[in-house]
């Protein structure tokens, strides 16, 4: 019965690092989204996986963005590279289908900080 | 491409008062969903209640109810009674009907509440 939970909750990078955001999704959702939030800019969307597939929202520079998916319930955002305009709250949502009606259930975010 | 503006960075409201939140959106689209996402600090968003744009209706849910102006791209979300437990991020969230892209939300920047005793 839990929800949508992240980790880590906060993370702290040096520029030019590779860093790897957890999102654990409520068991039987079909589609993951990663969303990244930053202040007075609401969120916007990252990528989304629909069960084992990967299709990455166009948008992100330079493809530094990847999002796996090891397990039905579980995906790894990926930012190589990380740089200082990176700082943000990412956000991962889980839906149960691929079905307009659907509403998107959110984990609290990892907050990123690169310094 | 769609896009969410909500104009009020900030509201604040003294308890049991009513406050009203405004967002405005922009599409070509003529079927979609309209949401308020509630976020408490440090907490997952919640959704607080979904607006379909073929119904004219508008949706209530308890204390909170919307004001769907489909001519002009409006959605305002209003509170009754505040409550303390209703300080938090609000966000306005707009989603197409039908999108084989996967159905993402485009958010607004978001509006702080706070609730006054």
């Amino acid at each position: 019965g839990a929800g949508v939970s992240q980790s880590p909750r906060y993370k702290v990078a040096k520029r030019g690092r590779d860093v790897a955001l957890r999102c654990d999704s409520i068991s039987g959702h079909v589609t993951l989204y990663w969303y990244r939030q930053t202040l007075g800019q609401g969120s916007e969307v990252l990528t989304y996986s629909q069960s084992d597939a990967q299709r990455d929202k166009s948008g992100r520079p330079s493809g530094r963005f990847s999002a796996e998916r090891p397990e039905r319930s579980v995906s790894t955002l990926k930012i190589q590279r990380t740089e200082q305009g990176d700082s943000a709250v990412y956000l991962c949502a889980s839906s149960p289908r691929q079905l307009a009606k659907n509403i998107q259930y959110f984990g609290a975010g990892t907050r990123l900080s690169v310094l | 491409a769609q896009t969410v503006t909500q104009s009020q960075p900030e509201m604040s409201v003294q308890e049991a008062e009513t406050v009203t939140l405004s967002c405005t959106y922009d599409t070509s689209e003529s079927d979609y969903y309209l949401f308020w996402y509630k976020q408490p600090p440090s907490r997952q968003m919640i959704l607080v209640i979904r607006q379909e744009a073929y119904k004219q209706q508008n949706a209530t849910e308890n204390r909170f109810s919307v004001n769907f102006q489909k001519a002009a791209k409006s959605f305002s979300l209003k509170i009754s009674d505040s409550q303390l437990g209703d300080a938090a991020m609000y966000f306005c969230a707009y989603r197409r009907l039908n999108n084989n892209a996967g159905n993402m939300l485009t958010f607004g920047g978001g509006t702080r509440l706070m609730v006054k005793p």
